[in-house]
């Protein structure tokens, strides 16, 4: 079964850092391109990132460009955000999805809840 | 950037028919992916490439895409599939490609 298991959620500060993980099975993991979407509570959903299967291609939406870093190790079948500089307008469920290059997103992860506040 | 748009929401009785649109430019020239989301689950895959379906998602959603309007229709509606449905391009007119989504649609079911 294919299934993709999201970790290091949490409460953080304004300006704070937090890294989320996502743990890959059920198939070859480093064949695929991997993403991260997120979405704030009650509304849709937003692209942060992409990492292509070998990490040569990188891609960021202009709101988390300069702090965050996608990354991956396809020897552990795991993907990886590193957050810096976190805002309140960070909060949100953050889901790891499994990528066709440069297309749909199947499966998703069930998601890893980021609260950034005081 | 790019823009992708659809109705906040979309009313149907059970039986009928839901379509439910994604205006984006020339968006025909592009593959558009769409998804299923219920409340507190994470989204699935319900079209892909604009109109082929994952194994497992019942032949009653189709999709289409011409001009500047891609279409999700989901015949025979039932209860269960009242969720938000949000469309998705790669946008790849930059040097940057990014990848887009819809602002979502609430489909009720009366």
């Amino acid at each position: 079964e294919v299934q993709l298991v999201e970790s290091g959620g949490g409460l953080v500060k304004p300006g704070g850092s937090l890294r989320l993980s996502c743990a890959a099975s059920g198939f070859t993991f480093s064949s695929y391109s991997m993403n991260w979407v997120r979405q704030a509570p009650g509304k849709g959903l937003e692209w942060v990132s992409s990492i292509s299967s070998s990490s040569s291609y990188i891609y960021y939406a202009d709101s988390v460009k300069g702090r965050f870093t996608i990354s991956r190790d396809n020897a552990k079948n795991s993907l990886y955000l590193q957050m810096n500089s976190l805002r309140a307008e960070d909060t949100a469920v953050y889901y790891c999805a499994r990528a066709q290059y440069e297309g749909w997103f199947d499966p998703w992860g069930q998601g890893t809840l980021v609260t950034v506040s005081s | 950037s790019y823009v992708l748009t659809q109705p906040p929401s979309v009313s149907v009785a059970p039986g009928q028919t839901a379509r439910i649109t994604c205006g984006g430019n020339n968006i025909g020239s592009k593959s558009v992916h769409w998804y299923q989301q219920k409340p507190g689950q994470a989204p699935v895959l319900v079209v892909y490439d604009d109109s082929d379906r994952p194994s497992g998602i019942p032949e009653r959603f189709s999709g289409s895409n011409s001009g500047n309007t891609a279409t999700l229709t989901i015949s025979r509606v039932e209860a269960g599939d009242e969720a938000d449905y949000y469309c998705q391009v790669w946008d790849s007119s930059s040097d940057h490609p990014r990848v887009v989504f819809g602002g979502g649609t609430k489909l009720t079911v009366l």
